[in-house]
């Protein structure tokens, strides 16, 4: 059963246009909603996180949504750059003494941004 | 440089022969996990240790053991390779600080690939 619901798998976006990754969850217990860049040959790395207080959080040209009704969160990058071309995965990990140390990722998307 | 430090990077083997993936980390980080990168499946945790001698299974921990003699280290050992351990696998280490305050940001290695035929 996959916890965290990850989409599109792929995404193919011109500089300069919007790039949209949607995630989902059922685990009303989570409670840290991360998402991190991984570049070919490199290990995955933070890049922006979020907590289900907030319904935005922009860091540069990268926004993360949140929807806690709908239980949905999304990684906005505005002005998308070849730069960015890289595999992006949404996480969540609960907030709690035991099993904040778990983290569970979606399948990833694989983000294309073309010159 | 704070980092983890996987070896070897890249691995071919064949079936039953045992080999080690070496994880090691300077940031003092108590905890410590490994996972496996597949097409279409992303991140999943093998293992993971709370810190010294404490381990405990991920979500596909089959065909794998870890240790945990070392708050440095964290090795992953294959007994038995087959052909469907043929994958990416990460190490990545968090501290507890981060922890305490629920935030769960995982620093990972640069990854091994492992072919085993």
């Amino acid at each position: 059963q996959q916890q965290v619901k990850q989409s599109p798998q792929s995404l193919i976006v011109q500089k300069g246009g919007i790039s949209i990754i949607n995630c989902a969850y059922e685990n009303t217990a989570f409670d840290y909603f991360p998402w991190y860049q991984q570049f070919p040959g490199k290990g995955p790395a933070l890049l922006i996180a979020i907590r289900p207080d907030v319904s935005e959080k922009k860091e540069g040209r990268f926004t993360i949504s949140f929807n806690k009704s709908a239980k949905q969160f999304s990684l906005h990058i505005m002005d998308s750059q070849p730069g960015d071309s890289a595999t992006y995965f949404c996480a969540a990990s609960t907030d709690s003494s035991r099993g904040s140390e778990k983290l569970v990722f979606g399948k990833g998307t694989k983000l294309t941004v073309n010159p | 440089e704070a980092q983890v430090t996987q070896n070897p990077r890249y691995l071919i083997t064949v079936t039953g022969k045992k080999l080690t993936v070496t994880c090691s980390q300077n940031m003092n980080h108590e905890y410590m996990s490994w996972y496996r990168q597949d097409p279409g499946l992303g991140l999943r945790q093998i293992y993971y240790s709370m810190n010294v001698e404490v381990t405990d299974k991920g979500d596909v921990p089959e065909g794998y053991k870890v240790s945990r003699k070392e708050k440095r280290n964290f090795p992953l050992i294959l007994e038995s390779p087959s052909p469907n351990q043929t994958s990416l696998y990460f190490c990545a280490s968090s501290s507890d600080r981060d922890l305490a305050l629920a935030k769960n940001i995982q620093y990972f290695g640069a990854g091994t690939r492992l072919s085993v035929l």
